[in-house]
């Protein structure tokens, strides 16, 4: 069954440096996502991803952070200056464009960030 | 604002009964769409099951099903024959329409389900 795949599972960094998070989207997907989830609370959305543009961003998407889809089958995540409160699970997910699969996100394994 | 709310931090249930998994939502959208994930101890996102704002069926997946009740707003999620594996935290999420196309869940905070033997 096709996948999401996410790296690094796990990542450690210190307070101020950047982190890119990398996302293999399933291929025919079109829309792409980042959510995150803070150690035992809910699921957040950050961003939307279409046509090489974001398509909806959420108040915790500040200038800090930026997507990109790089080549055609990568879709990275990058905090410029992380901070302690950026640690969480980052999640992303791909949907298809059409159809009744449109409807449905399907999401990676996540990538654990933790910032000292 | 759309808004989910799940009112069980916490449910038990043994094994091979069923378990019924409350989800209430608002939304002022007439076109939406409600989805349950689970989520286990390892952390992934899996999906589960997707219900329409117009479906007229509630929809089923094998074990799962969804007690879509739109008069009252509810999307309970039914497990029946509950499995050791079931162990899990489960969220119920919302869709809306993102601007430009593509999907925005707003999730509710979880109900962690533990399935005894």
């Amino acid at each position: 069954e096709p996948e999401v795949t996410q790296t690094p599972s796990h990542q450690v960094t210190q307070m101020g440096q950047e982190v890119i998070l990398r996302c293999v989207p399933i291929s025919n997907h079109l829309y792409f996502y980042w959510y995150r989830q803070i150690l035992g609370q809910k699921v957040e959305f950050l961003v939307s991803f279409y046509n090489n543009e974001i398509s909806e961003k959420s108040e915790i998407f500040d200038d800090q952070f930026s997507v990109e889809r790089p080549d055609g089958s990568n879709f990275t995540l990058k905090i410029r200056s992380t901070k302690l409160e950026d640690s969480a699970m980052y999640f992303c997910a791909s949907s298809e464009a059409r159809g009744s699969g449109a409807n449905v996100l399907t999401f990676g394994a996540g990538s654990r960030l933790t910032v000292l | 604002a759309q808004k989910i709310t799940q009112t069980q931090p916490g449910m038990f249930v043994q094994e091979k009964e069923a378990v019924t998994l409350d989800c209430t939502y608002d939304t002022s959208d007439p076109s939406y769409g409600l989805f349950w994930y689970k989520q286990p101890s390892s952390g992934e996102m899996i999906f589960l099951i997707y219900q329409g704002s117009y479906d007229q069926q509630n929809a089923t997946e094998g074990r799962y099903s969804l007690n879509f009740q739109k008069a009252r707003k509810s999307a309970n999620l039914v497990i029946s024959a509950s499995q050791l594996g079931d162990s899990a935290m489960y969220f119920c999420a919302m869709r809306e329409r993102v601007t430009g196309g593509g999907n925005k869940l707003t999730f509710g905070t979880g109900t962690q389900l533990k399935v005894e033997l």
